[in-house]
Formats: structure tokens, C-alpha cells, sequence
């Protein structure tokens, strides 16, 4: 299995520009989760789906943030507008059967 | 989900075990400790999780003290590749959430 994928790698972009995450989760895995990773706070969860339903969206910072899960091989992560502390790296990770989940490589976002 | 205490720094020599301690004294029954690690510019990976008893795999072994108040990660023969952050997590059963703290970074030493 290849494992999460995610693109892009990085990201850079200005203040103000939409901006889209992509993540393919392991095949068979029916609960997808994005975190985002900054030196100041830590991996953080975003949202979590389960069966490509979203479950808790707790964690999304504000209403530019929204996360898309139109079927079970594809989820989508999207800031619009996107400021200079959006920076961070995003990762998406799939869950296993023993709760344990799959991280992919992340994407590194700079906003400039 | 419990708080877990882990040391903030370790440094173990490489061909040598290295042991992470890992302190989650209000853990509940129904909590499995999970461990990850996160090797610099990756994504965190999974390592070992249990409930109460021991468990090993191919990577590491998980000793939970019998109180299961504490627990620690053996790596039984470090190697430079294991330089990492290492995350000890506390999941109640149900719970889909991981909660990562800052963890322990290991350092293993030529």
C-alpha cells in the first residue's frame, strides 16, 4: 500500500489567495483526519470524517477554513481567504482497525 | 482523555535500549496508551499502543506498570534513524481523537 498521500508538498501562496489540500487516504480506511503542526501550538486536529462524513469539526480556527470528503478515496482541505498565520505544515492521516492512524508526508504552507 | 507527562529530552547511545517514560497517573480503565513517534519534516507514525498488558512488535516494546499509572517505550536496539519525537498518548475507548502533547525528543548518539 503506498500509504496517505497528500499534495502538494508545499504550498506557497500571498495573503488573500485560495488555497487547496489534497489527501488520499488508505484504501479500506473509513475515518480521515487533518491536523495542522505549528512550532507554537503543536499538532492540532482539525476535523475528522467518518464513512466521508464529517463527525467533528471542532478545531477548524474559523469559517476560511472548510474540509470536503466527496468519497472514501479523496478529501479536500480548503482556506480561503488565507492569511499569513494560516503557515503551517497540514497533515491528513487515516485510522486502522486498532484505532491507530496513518499519517501522510504533509503539505508545508506558506503564506506570504 | 487522560494528561500524559513525558520528559521533554533524552539521549541514548546508538546499539543501546533506549527507554521513554512515559507518566499518565489519572488514566481511566477504559484508556489505551498509544505511542508515535515524528522523525523531523515527516508525518507522526504510529509505534505500539496497549491497554494493560505488555505488547512488542516489530518496532518496540510497551511496558504499562501494573497500576497503569505509567508506562514505558522500549526501543530495543536504538539506531541514529531513531531520532525523533517521540508522543505518548492516552485514547479512551470510543474516542476517535488523538490528543499529542509535546512529547520527548530522543536523541540517539553515534
Amino acid at each position: 500500500d503506498a500509504g496517505v498521500i497528500q499534495s502538494p508538498r508545499h504550498e506557497v501562496t500571498e495573503m488573500g489567495q485560495e488555497v487547496t489540500l489534497r489527501c488520499k487516504p488508505i484504501s479500506g480506511h473509513d475515518y480521515l483526519f487533518w491536523y495542522r503542526q505549528t512550532m507554537m501550538r503543536g499538532l492540532e486536529l482539525l476535523i475528522y470524517f467518518n464513512n466521508n462524513v464529517p463527525i467533528d469539526d471542532s478545531g477548524m480556527p474559523e469559517d476560511r477554513f472548510s474540509a470536503k470528503m466527496p468519497n472514501a478515496s479523496f478529501s479536500t482541505l480548503k482556506i480561503q481567504p488565507s492569511e499569513p498565520r494560516d503557515s503551517a505544515v497540514y497533515f491528513c492521516a487515516s485510522r486502522g482497525p486498532s484505532y491507530e492512524q496513518y499519517f501522510g508526508p504533509g503539505t508545508r504552507l506558506t503564506v506570504t | 482523555d487522560a494528561k500524559t507527562t513525558q520528559p521533554p529530552s533524552m539521549d541514548c547511545a546508538e546499539g543501546r535500549a533506549a527507554n521513554l517514560p512515559c507518566n499518565h497517573s489519572t488514566i481511566s480503565g477504559n484508556e489505551y496508551v498509544y505511542w508515535y513517534r515524528q522523525i523531523h519534516s515527516q508525518g507522526p507514525q504510529y509505534i505500539i499502543h496497549g491497554l494493560k498488558n505488555n505488547e512488542t512488535n516489530e518496532m518496540a516494546s510497551l511496558i504499562i506498570t501494573e497500576d497503569r499509572k505509567s508506562s514505558t517505550l522500549i526501543l530495543p536496539h536504538a539506531t541514529l534513524r531513531d531520532t525523533a519525537v517521540y508522543y505518548c498518548i492516552a485514547r479512551e475507548v470510543g474516542n476517535e481523537k488523538l490528543t499529542f502533547g509535546t512529547g520527548t525528543r530522543l536523541t540517539i548518539i553515534p
